[in-house]
């Protein structure tokens, strides 16, 4: 199994201020005939089902607000809010779907600072 | 677009088994995967397995395997997630989702079900 492992597990940022989540996959989730990473992150407010922010790594959703931006390849990727909003608070997992089982990481809580 | 309708809440005794429905509407069911999720009270985010609607074809993350079965009902349009010899550490929320891509089991999980929260306690 692929394992997906986040840092921090918490991060504490002030409103407006930058901030970034890391993912590291134990193998690689790109796919070389067509150059896409198979993964994913999602934003889970308290209380609410898990939303997709970003696919391929850094496909954002439609309507996903263009603070969110995802980064990386391989086996490392960066989810970062260029300036933190009350909204963002929650806790944000990055998933592979490179391969079956598909992974999430653990989760890292939000918060502002 | 789609959406995802799930079954309700359920309270097992351990040893006993809950079966899950999901049942999609405003798409062509059997055009994309169904996935199930799981999440433990206050935990992550865990996958459980996936079918492809229009064969019946199934594959389970391997701590699952023998102990969850997902079945689907093409006439009904809905998906099931049926899991046998229930334990305390069950308890959680089972999600469905499906992706984005017609035909494709490797996609991100752009639809969810609202989540059904199984409880096992005796």
């Amino acid at each position: 199994d692929i394992v997906m492992t986040q840092s921090p597990d918490f991060l504490a940022v002030s409103l407006g201020e930058r901030a970034a989540i890391n993912c590291k996959s134990s193998r690689s989730v790109l796919y070389t005939s067509n150059t896409k990473n198979y993964l994913a992150w999602y934003q889970q407010k308290p209380g609410q089902t898990p939303k997709l922010l970003i696919s391929w790594a850094s496909t954002r959703e439609s309507g996903v607000p263009d603070r969110f931006s995802g980064s990386g390849s391989e086996t490392d990727f960066t989810l970062t809010i260029s300036s933190l909003q009350a909204e963002d608070v929650a806790v944000y997992y990055c998933q592979q779907y490179y391969n079956t089982p598909f992974t999430f990481g653990q989760g890292t809580r939000l918060e502002i600072k | 677009q789609g959406q995802l309708a799930q079954s309700g809440a359920e309270a097992k005794k351990p040893g006993a088994s809950v079966k899950v429905s999901c049942k999609a509407s405003g798409y062509k069911f059997i055009d994309f995967y169904i996935h199930w999720v799981r999440q433990a009270p206050g935990q992550g985010l865990e996958w459980m397995g996936w079918i492809n609607p229009s064969t019946g074809a199934t594959i389970y993350a391997q701590r699952f395997e023998g102990r969850v079965t997902i079945t689907r009902d093409t006439s009904n349009n809905t998906a099931y997630m049926e899991m046998s010899r229930l334990r305390a550490d069950d308890t959680a929320f089972y999600y469905c989702t499906r992706g984005d891509k017609r035909g494709t089991v490797a996609t991100a999980a752009r639809h969810w079900g609202q989540g059904s929260l199984v409880t096992v306690s005796s």
